[in-house]
């Protein structure tokens, strides 16, 4: 079964400095893996997916992850954060019904993490 | 090109009554998803609806709760008899036919139902 761990429900960092949240997934087969976003009563906005090319992805806004094999991790990072960053990250493991590369496989979202910017 | 339009974006419902949430995905897409995100929680998939079939339910509960992607018009979440428990953030995805689990999801900015 798949799952996904982020490891701190709240990161507070101060607005320049680097943003680092953390996600620990659990996959029986090589997963695809997302980062997306929720600004206060907003939907969810994808930040960036990792679907097994290269391991570095780049997302939108500065941000981007790397997908760890040996350590079952897909951390999220910028190296500046901004006032506007603040928001709920969710990390997403899409899960797997029926045969491979069927559409309408389930995403498994991790609890969040809010994080918090100050000037 | 719309994105996935979700409305009403806030329903107040007292206990008792009826729900009704209604998700138009992105135009071409023909799979519809409905995930429930519950307060501090992440979102928890619901069900999966292509065109007049649902594929996939096993995240519904089984009771009061009934969804329903029609050939014309948009798909619809029915809540009866709702209960204080329902209040929740629901959000619609959609995608394509045919894309397979590399696809990221396009979610609607959901409806805030309040159950009071």
């Amino acid at each position: 079964a798949q799952s996904v761990t982020q490891l701190d429900s709240h990161v507070s960092v101060s607005e320049g400095t680097p943003v680092l949240l953390r996600c620990n997934y659990s996959s029986s087969y090589s997963p695809s893996l997302f980062w997306y976003v929720q600004h206060p009563n907003k939907g969810l906005q994808l930040l960036l997916k990792y679907t097994s090319a290269a391991t570095l992805v780049k997302g939108i806004n500065g941000f981007e992850a790397e997908f760890k094999k040996s350590e079952t991790s897909f951390h999220l990072t910028k190296p500046s954060a901004h006032m506007s960053d603040a928001a709920e990250y969710f990390c997403v493991v899409s899960g797997f019904r029926g045969r491979a590369n069927q559409a309408g496989t389930a995403l498994i979202f991790g609890k969040g993490t809010t994080l918090s910017v100050s000037s | 090109n719309a994105g996935v339009m979700q409305n009403p974006r806030h329903l107040v419902r007292r206990r008792g009554q009826e729900a009704r949430l209604r998700c138009s995905p992105m135009k071409g897409h023909s799979h519809v998803y409905w995930y429930r995100q519950l307060p501090e929680e992440g979102l928890k998939f619901m069900v999966y609806l292509q065109k007049e079939n649902i594929i996939d339910e096993s995240g519904m509960p089984k009771e009061r709760f009934s969804a329903e992607f029609p050939k014309e018009g948009p798909s619809i979440l029915r809540i009866q008899q709702v209960v204080r428990g329902d209040s929740a953030a629901y959000f619609c995805a959609s995608s394509p036919q045919d894309r397979g689990t590399n696809y990221g999801y396009t979610f609607g900015s959901g409806t805030r139902l309040t159950v009071v």
